[in-house]
């Protein structure tokens, strides 16, 4: 089975509001990653943890190992944020989530 | 940032045919992986590498062969090309094996 599951598969928001999306492990994971994968395909890193939060203007990211998960938080959602976002855990060999398609809707 | 650039962008071939896509970083990163994205599966490691001359098999390696020849460069080989092989491949380059950054994908169409 797949050991990274993301969730929702897909979220639409309106211009300035926010949401989480989640990631959970069914084994323990050393880090996990975030990206954005835009609409011209290229894929983006927008987070590395191997524990904690961290913070990078309208996104936040939360790690806790212990519980095996992981969240990233949109706030004041822009159209530019639109786009597929994947996480992925592990260390020095990765496991992808299936993403969440997020659409942001003026 | 990390620079990592693939060549070439898109690519199609016949089944049987051989293709080789190269990645190339810039960045003396010591880690190179190559995966593959396909609707439904998200992306799935292939093959990755933490030096030249390394190569450690990823999750799904069937089909596919890779060789790291140095700290730049790592090629992606298709021997006997399949219509299953298509899709979208990726290289990724991190320094120790972390923080990951993904080149701009090469499109393969085997018929």
């Amino acid at each position: 089975g797949d050991q990274v599951e993301q969730s929702p598969s897909a979220l639409s928001l309106h211009e300035g509001t926010g949401s989480a999306l989640r990631c959970n492990f069914t084994t323990t994971m050393r880090a996990v990653q975030w990206f954005q994968q835009n609409s011209r395909g290229s894929l983006i890193n927008l987070f590395y943890l191997a524990s904690g939060t961290k913070e990078n203007g309208r996104l936040k990211s939360t790690f806790n190992s212990k519980e095996s998960y992981s969240t990233l938080h949109i706030r004041d959602a822009q159209l530019e944020d639109s786009g597929t976002y994947f996480c992925a855990a592990g260390y020095q060999n990765f496991y992808f989530g299936k993403g969440t398609s997020l659409t942001v809707i003026p | 940032e990390a620079a990592v650039t693939q060549s070439p962008r898109n690519k199609v071939t016949v089944t049987g045919g051989n293709v080789t896509l190269s990645c190339r970083q810039t960045n003396s990163h010591n880690y190179m992986y190559w995966y593959r994205q396909d609707t439904g599966h998200g992306l799935r490691l292939i093959h990755y590498s933490y030096g030249a001359g390394n190569l450690q098999i990823g999750d799904v390696p069937d089909g596919y062969k890779a060789t790291r020849t140095t700290q730049e460069d790592f090629f992606l080989l298709l021997e006997l090309a399949s219509p299953s092989q298509t899709s979208l491949y990726f290289c990724a380059s991190s320094d120790r094996g972390d923080t990951q950054y993904f080149g701009p994908g090469t499109r393969l169409l085997v018929l």
